[in-house]
């Protein structure tokens, strides 16, 4: 079975400082892990993923992750916060050795910059 | 840019009435997927299909059906809609059952208020 949790659900944090949302995941076997972003109303879009190799992973808009396989962890983070980034963040994980194509998403964390 | 469209952004049907919900995929992708999305319960996945008419029932399948008739194309239908059903719902679709490590592209979403 394949699980992940967002264990926040709101993060705040003041405009230019770094900012971390975190996500851990339980898998059977080895993990693909994602994030995505969603702005208000509008669908999800895609961020960044790990599959396999190094463990920071960069994606769009200067967010990054780290992958953590003894902590099993994939918080994303970025250095200086916008306020633009202020939105709902959606981590998720496949397993690689359940056989699934289908993710488990988190609950989500809205995260909100402040001026 | 892949585009994944949904036929309506808000609405509005009465307890009883059936509802089509259209998602079309301008990518060529073999996988296609429903969700719900409510507050504080994050993403549920409703149905899920990998290929022109084949269909697997997701964690929340019930109340509901689809149908995909042609590969760009993917239904949701409530055939009787009730209360418990308002929602925001999101399409969503990856490319090739093969590697599940391609991320998803979502729709804007429908957000359904049952009366």
């Amino acid at each position: 079975a394949q699980s992940v949790a967002q264990p926040e659900d709101q993060v705040n944090v003041a405009e230019g400082n770094p900012l971390t949302v975190k996500c851990t995941y339980s898998v059977s076997g080895n993990p693909y892990l994602f994030w995505y972003v969603q702005y208000p109303n509008r669908g999800l879009q895609f961020l960044l993923k790990y599959i396999t190799g190094d463990n920071l992973v960069k994606g769009s808009y200067g967010f990054e992750a780290e992958f953590n396989k003894s902590q099993t962890s994939f918080h994303l983070k970025k250095p200086s916060a916008l306020v633009s980034d202020s939105a709902l963040y959606f981590c998720a994980v496949r397993d690689r050795a359940g056989g699934s194509y289908i993710p488990t998403f988190g609950r989500g964390t809205s995260l909100i910059v402040h001026p | 840019d892949v585009k994944v469209t949904q036929s309506s952004r808000y609405l509005v049907k009465r307890t009883g009435e059936k509802v089509f919900l259209e998602c079309v995929q301008d990518m060529d992708h073999e996988n296609m997927f429903w969700y719900r999305q409510d507050p504080g319960l994050g993403l549920r996945l409703i149905y899920f299909s990998y290929d022109v008419k084949m269909k697997e029932k997701g964690d929340i399948p019930e109340g509901y059906s689809v149908s995909r008739e042609k590969k760009e194309r993917f239904s949701l239908i409530l055939e009787s809609a009730s209360t418990n059903q308002t929602s925001m719902y999101l399409c969503a679709s990856s490319l090739n059952r093969g590697s599940p490590y391609n991320e998803q592209f979502f729709g804007p979403g429908t957000r359904l208020t049952v009366l």
